[in-house]
């Protein structure tokens, strides 16, 4: 399967540290997305990185991906209450031109404690 | 608020009835998805619209019969479910031919089959 695989399955933090969740994934790949979720909730798309990029930013967010380990991290920085969500990574495949075809893991359940 | 609007937010219905979940965009996006979230699940693909024209139909039941009158809604009508159909229906749309960013999810219709 060309799923993406996040790991761990649960992370449990203070307020103020820094969360880092992986993902590994098995074929070539366009891009690989980060989105959010919390309870109940629609997902929220993050950040997207390119199979050409190796590192991307946005706030507190850094992403990387290594493509000739098949794996990419999210790393939260100074975490907080608010960041307590589902956190999935998601990639493409490179079949021809399958639109939407965007394969999700299972995600990764952070919890932040005040 | 994402600009893509579910109802209902909630749906509860019985093996023998029949019912529909809505799914607006206000982003003049032209594609349009319905995934599956089930407990303990990757999301699942359920099916794609692009233009209008189905694109993908991820082997779903018949009991599931999706609606695109145009690029702006998308309906996902249900007869005769089981309960295991029971889970989180989110619907996404993105913009551009070929996919190449991020996916737009509504809040989801949490359905429950008795």
């Amino acid at each position: 399967s060309q799923q993406g695989e996040e790991d761990p399955q649960a992370l449990s933090i203070q307020e103020g540290e820094n969360a880092t969740m992986n993902c590994s994934y098995k074929t070539s790949i366009n891009n690989l997305q980060w989105y959010r979720q919390n309870s109940g909730r629609g997902l929220v798309h993050l950040i997207l990185i390119r199979s050409n990029e190796r590192e991307k930013h946005s706030g507190r967010l850094r992403v990387t991906l290594d493509t000739s380990k098949k794996s990419s991290s999210l790393l939260i920085t100074a975490s907080r209450a608010a960041d307590t969500a589902s956190y999935f990574c998601a990639t493409d495949a490179i079949r021809g031109s399958t639109l939407g075809r965007l394969y999700f893991g299972r995600g990764t359940q952070l919890t932040v404690w005040p | 608020e994402t600009g893509v609007t579910q109802t209902p937010r909630h749906l509860v219905m019985g093996m023998t009835n029949k019912k529909s979940l809505k799914c607006e965009q206000h982003l003049g996006h032209n594609a349009m998805y319905w995934y599956k979230q089930s407990a303990k699940k990757p999301l699942e693909l359920m099916f794609v619209y692009n233009f209008k024209e189905q694109t993908e139909n991820n082997s779903v039941p018949s009991r599931f019969s999706p609606e695109c009158p145009n690029s702006s809604h998308l309906f996902l009508h249900l007869h005769t479910l089981q309960p295991e159909d029971s889970a989180l229906y989110l619907c996404a749309s993105s913009s551009g031919e070929a996919y190449t960013g991020e996916l737009f999810f509504g809040e989801g219709s949490r359905l429950t089959v008795l």
